[in-house]
């Protein structure tokens, strides 16, 4: 069975300061990787995702992820957070693509300092 | 584009009624829609896969009779909790998979309530 784990429950970061949110997965074939963020009173929105190629891959508002198959790692990375980004994130795993439910990991809640 | 609607917001409703939740895609449409369950700081938990025209997929341990989905058409699933009890309480969330990719893109959510 495929799972996430995300060790982190809250992570303070102040403004402007670099951020890296960890993932690791579990998943039996090659998975299919997302991050998302969810803000009080919104739906999720996704930040980026893989399914294959680069490891390295481009998000919106700046994020980016690197997937390593050797860690089962899918950590979240912003070079300079903004007091917008605050909010929390989800990892999740999938199989084909999006033609399947997700697994998602326990949430980080990120705080940012003034 | 790809905005997925869920109606409405917040219900709260008496332990024994029944209470419907909407999704619509409003600008594509929806070959899958998921329903999720979210419970006070954890993690989404997937409950069922509905295709349009056929019956839905439950996961293990979702009682199908208790949270009946039908999803009649491409833009519109519905997820109906019946007989439900103040345990039903909780945030469930649709996702919606169709258009030009097979990325899910998530309504806003359905705060229930049962007193």
């Amino acid at each position: 069975a495929q799972s996430v784990t995300q060790p982190d429950i809250h992570i303070t970061v102040s403004e402007g300061a670099s951020l890296e949110l960890r993932c690791n997965y579990s998943y039996g074939a090659t998975p299919y990787l997302f991050w998302y963020v969810q803000s009080p009173g919104q739906g999720l929105q996704l930040l980026l995702k893989y399914f294959s190629g680069d490891t390295l891959v481009q998000g919106i508002k700046g994020f980016e992820a690197e997937f390593k198959r050797s860690q089962s790692s899918f950590n979240l990375r912003k070079p300079s957070v903004h007091w917008s980004d605050a909010a929390e994130y989800f990892c999740a795993v999938g199989s084909g693509g999006g033609a399947d439910g997700l697994t998602f990991g326990k949430g980080t809640h990120l705080i940012i300092q003034p | 584009g790809a905005v997925v609607s869920q109606h409405p917001s917040r219900v709260i409703c008496k332990s024994g009624t029944s209470v419907k939740i909407e999704c619509r895609s409003l600008d594509f449409q929806a070959t899958t829609m998921f329903w999720y369950r979210q419970f006070p700081k954890k993690s989404l938990m997937l409950m069922a896969t509905s295709n349009e025209g056929s019956k839905a997929t439950y996961e293990q341990g979702v009682e199908k009779d208790k949270f009946l989905i039908n999803h009649a058409s491409l833009t519109l699933s519905t997820l109906t909790v019946t007989s439900a009890h103040p345990e039903d309480s909780s945030f469930y969330i649709c996702s919606a998979r169709g258009g030009r990719t097979d990325t899910q893109y998530f309504g806003p959510g359905t705060r229930l309530t049962v007193l």
